[in-house]
């Protein structure tokens, strides 16, 4: 069972376009939801993460929208750019069922074309 | 710089082979994880250890075991290798509600 739903799993966007990836989420005592970004060869590395106490969370060209009751965040790219295509990942944990796993969606693999 | 190292890139063994997969972290972190990432499955918690010697199961433990003799030290065990067993297989140290540090990953082949 996917604790995490993630969509779509591919993106294709023009540079300079804006990169929207979606979450969704069931277990309502998740506290802790970040975003992962992995480059091929490489191993995922946190990108930004919130905590369902704001509705969005902005670091430079990324921004995170968290919907409590809709039990969906989602994940923004301004001004998408070639050196962003990545494959990305949504997370979450919290509660007990997540109180020692952070459960990963099923990734994003985002091409940003020139 | 932070870093958590795995022991090989990439590895190629034998149905029935028994496996070992070395992660190392210079962090000093209290808790270290193994996960495997498949194509369309994302990534999946195998074990986690949250103290030397300390493990838990994670969503998918079964064919594997793991150990922490030290902090730094995290092997992930496959006793007796199958072919669903081939798959990218990540480390990672840090915390549950806070940033997890990866490994560059061992892809393991099993023929």
């Amino acid at each position: 069972q996917q604790q995490v739903k993630q969509s779509p799993q591919s993106l294709i966007v023009q540079k300079g376009g804006i990169s929207i990836i979606n979450c969704a989420y069931e277990n309502t005592a998740f506290d802790y939801f970040p975003w992962y970004q992995q480059f091929p060869g490489k191993g995922p590395a946190l990108l930004i993460a919130i905590r369902p106490d704001v509705s969005e969370k902005k670091e430079g060209r990324f921004t995170i929208s968290f919907n409590k009751s809709a039990k969906q965040f989602s994940l923004h790219i301004m001004d998408s750019q070639p050196g962003d295509s990545a494959t990305y990942f949504c997370a979450a944990s919290g509660g007990t069922t997540g109180a020692n796993n952070l459960f990963f969606g099923t990734g994003t693999r985002l091409t940003v074309i020139p | 710089d932070v870093k958590v190292t795995q022991s090989s890139r990439y590895l190629v063994k034998r149905t029935g082979e028994k496996v070992f997969l070395e992660c190392v972290q210079d962090m000093d972190h209290e808790n270290m994880f193994w996960y495997r990432q498949d194509p369309g499955l994302g990534l999946r918690l195998i074990y986690f250890s949250y103290d030397v010697k300390m493990k838990e199961k994670g969503d998918i433990p079964e064919g594997y075991s793991v150990s922490r003799e030290k902090k730094e030290r995290f092997s992930l065990i496959l006793e007796s290798a199958s072919t669903n067993q081939t798959s990218m297989y990540l480390c990672a140290s840090g915390g549950v509600r806070d940033t997890q540090y990866f490994g560059p990953g061992t892809r393991l082949t099993v023929l």
